[in-house]
């Protein structure tokens, strides 16, 4: 069973871009969480999505946004991006999205703002 | 609201030591307790979990238990060895907060020879 797919693995953008980062979950996985990453913040919740709507969402602005498609397969996109919005961003997929069922993550994709 | 402190890094010991990393949580609800691990440039892997209080989570020699009465879910492991060298994170999930996981800061762990 193939398991969490980021793409891509690693992205240079510059100020004021915006991004797009795609996620494909474990087959049969329609919940789909989106994480941030950083040395100084640890993990941080930005999202999570289930059967296409969007359930739950941390405390980032509104540059941070995402989606999910009838395929479960999520992206998230970072508008207007600044040098802080360096991370490593991390999907994860549950199934069915119930309590207490373990997340299952990708690699991530490690982003560099310059 | 739900978060989780974990023991401060790093920590080092040599192969064959005693393991435990410390990890307290605060929770409204009924949480799911969870230790993950990361390996250098990889992501999250689920390494032991337990869904209620006095459960016993276990896995590759590792092993923490739901302890409501001091809300803790410690780390253990009775014999480390150099390929557990990684990063080890206590995280929780309940049922007020859906799917959402709340992390610690995470435990650098360095087993020397």
């Amino acid at each position: 069973k193939a398991g969490v797919t980021q793409t891509p693995r690693y992205l240079i953008k510059t100020r004021g871009q915006q991004v797009t980062l795609s996620c494909s979950p474990i087959s049969g996985h329609r919940s789909v969480s989106w994480y941030q990453q950083t040395p100084g913040q640890g993990l941080q919740f930005l999202f999570e999505y289930f059967s296409e709507t969007q359930r739950n969402k941390g405390n980032f602005p509104g540059r941070f946004s995402g989606r999910q498609f009838s395929n479960s397969r999520s992206e998230m996109n970072v508008s207007t991006l600044e040098l802080g919005d360096s991370a490593l961003y991390l999907c994860a997929s549950s199934f069915l999205g119930k309590v207490n069922t373990e997340a299952f993550f990708g690699q991530g994709t490690r982003l560099t703002v310059v | 609201g739900n978060s989780v402190t974990q023991m401060e890094g790093p920590v080092t010991l040599s192969e064959e030591a005693f393991l435990t990393i410390n990890c307290t949580y605060t929770a409204t609800g009924y949480p799911s307790l969870f230790w993950y691990v990361q390996y250098p440039g990889e992501g999250l892997q689920l390494l032991l979990k337990a869904t209620k209080a006095d459960d016993k989570g276990s896995n590759k020699g590792f092993e923490a238990t739901y302890r409501k009465e001091t809300t803790s879910f410690h780390l253990e492991k009775g014999s480390v060895q150099v390929s557990d060298s990684a990063v080890y994170f206590c995280a929780l999930s309940d049922l007020d907060t859906g799917n959402q996981f709340y992390f610690g800061t995470g435990t650098s762990l360095t087993v020397i020879p």
